[in-house]
């Protein structure tokens, strides 16, 4: 079973608008974290957010938020006032406390965000 | 302060052939990552290191692949010999803890390794 689910292959915005980017996920761990992070066409992985288990509140940063619903076990990244320059893909993955020192993250397949004029 | 850097960017080589790539992490993370990303797939974790140990090398695909880090310091991930499926992005990643409630993974710009 997918541990981490991007439904949304590709998404289109206008620019100025904001949008949200779907992420669910899968794990038994009570203590984990879950971070998005954008690859624009360049192809570098840049961090944008991160949301622990634990965390009382919703975390943002700048135009970036995280709805984050445990109970549902879902992390959306929500993008406000979208500009061109966000544009690329987006990919949530998720930090699991396993066993022993395993510290990997587990991706989704991403999200392509185009942001039309 | 310089990023996580990833030497080549690109490389094409021929299956059967030979190809290692290179990873400087952030200076002062003794943790380094490799992941790779084959085309329409998910990124998937490689190996992780601490310092020059192997910590967790559960997602290496097969003894075709090897990873070092000798002192400590940059990595290196050689592929022997390379085959068609080999082909994808190798992303390094460097956090400067492990444990703990955060760890961000600074990634660098990707390695894209194609095999012909």
């Amino acid at each position: 079973a997918q541990k981490i689910t991007q439904t949304q292959p590709g998404m289109f915005v206008q620019e100025k608008e904001a949008v949200t980017l779907d992420c669910t996920y899968d794990t038994s761990d009570p203590s984990y974290g879950l971070f998005w992070y954008k690859q624009p066409s360049s192809g570098e992985m840049i961090f944008l957010i991160y949301q622990g288990s634990y965390d009382q509140q919703n975390a943002t940063e700048g135009r970036y938020s995280l709805n984050f619903q445990k109970a549902r076990k879902s992390a959306n990244l929500v993008i406000s006032a979208s500009q061109l320059g966000d544009s690329a893909m987006y990919f949530c993955a998720m930090r699991e406390k396993g066993g022993g020192s395993n510290y990997k993250l587990t991706f989704g397949k991403g999200t392509l965000l185009t942001v039309n004029p | 302060e310089a990023g996580v850097t990833q030497f080549p960017s690109h490389s094409v080589i021929e299956k059967g052939q030979t190809v290692t790539l290179r990873c400087d992490p952030i200076s002062g993370h003794d943790n380094l990552y490799w992941y790779r990303r084959v085309m329409g797939k998910e990124i998937k974790f490689l190996l992780h290191f601490v310092k020059e140990s192997k910590q967790d090398e559960s997602g290496m695909p097969n003894n075709r692949f090897l990873a070092e880090r000798t002192g400590g310091t940059y990595s290196t991930l050689k592929v022997q010999p390379a085959e068609l499926e080999d082909s994808g992005v190798y992303f390094c990643a460097s956090s400067l803890h492990a444990s703990g409630s955060y760890n961000e993974q600074f990634f660098g710009p990707g390695t894209r390794l194609t095999v012909l």
